[in-house]
C-alpha cells in the first residue's frame, strides 16, 4: 500500500513569490498534520486537520501561511510572499485519528524541501 | 507552553559503544513517542510509552518513561552504524504531539 506522498520533493523560489505544497495522505486516514523542520532541528507543529476541518491552526507562523484539505484526502499548504526564513523542510503526516492519541500512529511523508532565495 | 528538551544535541560514538539520549520537560504528558529520522525521509515511529515508569525494549533499544511522565530516555546498547540518524521524542497533547529538539547520532565504524 502507498504511504504518505508529498510534492514537490524540492522547491526553489524567489523571495516574495507564492508556493503551494501538496500532501496525499494514506487512504482512510482522517487526521492530517503539517510540520516544519528547520535544518538539523526538531519538528514544529503547523496545523492539524480532522477530516476537512482544522480545529487547531495555532502553529501557523503568520497570516502568509494557509492550508486546506479536501474531504479526507489531499491537503495543500500555501505560503504567500515567501521570505528567506521560510526555508525549511515541510513534512506532512497522516493517521487514523484514533483516541486516545497514544493509540494513534502518525505516518510521515518524505517532506518538501523549500529554499527561498 | 509545553517544551521538550533533548540532550545531547549531537553525539558521535564508535560502533559497539553504549549511549543514552534524554528527553525532558516541565510538563506532564499522557504518552511519549520516540522517532528516528534519516536524511531525506520523514520520522519513523519506534515506540510509544504510556505508563509512568514504563520500560520498553526493542532489540538493542531500551525506552523508559519517567515516573512523573515528564521525561524519557532512550538507551542503545552496542551501537551499530545503522543506528545513525536524528532521534526525536514527542509528547502527546490533546490531539497532537509536541516534538523535542532532536538528538543527532552518528555511529562510526
Amino acid at each position: 500500500g502507498a504511504g504518505v506522498s508529498q510534492s514537490p520533493s524540492n522547491k526553489v523560489t524567489e523571495k516574495g513569490k507564492d508556493v503551494e505544497l501538496r500532501c496525499d495522505p494514506i487512504s482512510g486516514h482522517t487526521a492530517l498534520y503539517w510540520y516544519r523542520q528547520r535544518l538539523g532541528q526538531g519538528l514544529e507543529f503547523l496545523i492539524y486537520f480532522q477530516g476537512n476541518s482544522a480545529p487547531d491552526k495555532s502553529g501557523l507562523p503568520s497570516d502568509r501561511f494557509s492550508a486546506e484539505r479536501t474531504g479526507e484526502s489531499v491537503s495543500t499548504l500555501t505560503i504567500q510572499r515567501t521570505q528567506q526564513e521560510d526555508s525549511a523542510v515541510y513534512l506532512c503526516a497522516s493517521s487514523l485519528g484514533l483516541a486516545p492519541l497514544s493509540t494513534d500512529t502518525q505516518y510521515f511523508g518524505p517532506g518538501t524541501r523549500l529554499t527561498v532565495l | 507552553t509545553q517544551l521538550l528538551e533533548q540532550s545531547p544535541q549531537f553525539l558521535s560514538i564508535q560502533e559497539g559503544e553504549n549511549l543514552t539520549v534524554y528527553c525532558n520537560s516541565s510538563s506532564v504528558f499522557s504518552s511519549l513517542q520516540w522517532y528516528r529520522q534519516e536524511p531525506g525521509e520523514g520520522p519513523v515511529l519506534l515506540v510509544t510509552v504510556v505508563t509512568g515508569g514504563e520500560v520498553k525494549k526493542l532489540k538493542r533499544l531500551t525506552f523508559q518513561f519517567g515516573d512523573a511522565r515528564k521525561d524519557s530516555s532512550l538507551h542503545i546498547t552496542a551501537a551499530q552504524t545503522g543506528d545513525t540518524g536524528l532521534y526525536l521524542c514527542a509528547g502527546s497533547g490533546t490531539y497532537k504531539y509536541i516534538f523535542g529538539t532532536g538528538t543527532r547520532l552518528k555511529v562510526l565504524a
